[in-house]
C-alpha cells in the first residue's frame, strides 16, 4: 500500500513569490492535515481537511491556504513568501476521525527554502 | 503558549538501557495522547497512543504511562536499540472531533552503543 506522498521534494523560492506544495493521501483516506516544522519550533499545526472542507486551522496568517480535491488529494499555497516560511512541510492523513482513531501517518515532507 | 512540552530537547541512552522520555501538558480538555517517532528526511510515524481514561499502554518494548493529575505522560522503551535513536514526539488532542492535535518540540534520542 503507497504512504502518504508529497511533491516537490524541495523547494526554493525568493521573498514576496508563492509556493504550491502538494500532497496524496493514503488511498481510503480522506482527512488531510499539513504541519509546519521550522528550525527549533517542532511541528506546527497548520490546516486540516476532511471530505473537502476545512476542518480546523492553526494560528498562521491569511497567506497559509489550501484545498482539498475530490480525490482527497490536497495543495497548500503560501503567498508573500516571507524568509521565515523556511520549513519543513509534512503532510499526513487519516481515516476520517470516526470513534478514536487518530492515528495520522505522515509524508516524507517538502523542504522549503525562501532566499 | 505552548500546551505540550518536552523540556528535554535530547537525550543519551546506553544500548539495552531503559529510555524514558517525558511530556508535560496544560490542558485539562486534552483527551488523547500519541507518540510519534521520526528519523531525518522521513515523515513521523505513529508509535503509540493513550487514551485519558487509562493509566498505561504498552505495545512490546513500548510503554506509555499517563498521570492526569500531574498532566504528565512518558513513554518508557525497554530495552533500548540502536534503532531507536531518533527524534520522539509527543502530541496531545481533545475529545471534539474536530480538535487538532497539538504537538511538542520534540525530543532527540540518541542510543549509544
Amino acid at each position: 500500500e503507497a504512504g502518504v506522498t508529497q511533491s516537490p521534494t524541495h523547494l526554493i523560492k525568493t521573498r514576496g513569490q508563492q509556493a504550491t506544495l502538494r500532497c496524496s493521501p493514503i488511498s481510503g483516506h480522506t482527512s488531510v492535515y499539513w504541519y509546519q516544522q521550522a528550525l527549533g519550533l517542532g511541528l506546527q499545526f497548520l490546516l486540516w481537511y476532511d471530505e473537502g472542507e476545512e476542518r480546523n486551522r492553526g494560528n498562521f496568517p491569511p497567506r497559509f491556504s489550501g484545498r482539498q480535491f475530490p480525490n482527497y488529494s490536497s495543495e497548500l499555497n503560501v503567498n508573500a513568501l516571507e524568509l521565515e516560511d523556511s520549513a519543513l512541510y509534512l503532510c499526513a492523513s487519516s481515516l476520517s476521525p470516526t470513534g478514536r482513531v487518530y492515528e495520522q501517518y505522515f509524508g516524507p515532507g517538502t523542504r522549503l527554502t525562501v532566499t | 503558549d505552548q500546551q505540550v512540552k518536552q523540556n528535554s530537547p535530547s537525550l543519551s541512552v546506553q544500548e539495552g538501557r531503559i529510555s524514558i522520555l517525558n511530556c508535560d501538558y496544560t490542558n485539562s480538555m486534552f483527551d488523547y495522547f500519541l507518540w510519534y517517532k521520526k528519523y531525518p528526511a522521513e515523515g513521523p510515524t505513529f508509535l503509540i497512543s493513550i487514551s485519558s481514561i487509562k493509566d498505561k499502554n504498552e505495545d512490546g518494548r513500548f510503554t506509555v504511562f499517563l498521570n492526569k493529575s500531574a498532566k504528565h505522560l512518558s513513554l518508557h522503551i525497554v530495552p533500548s536499540q540502536p534503532g531507536d535513536s531518533a527524534v520522539y514526539f509527543c502530541a496531545a488532542s481533545g475529545a471534539d472531533r474536530d480538535d487538532k492535535i497539538i504537538f511538542g518540540k520534540g525530543t532527540r534520542l540518541h542510543i549509544l552503543p
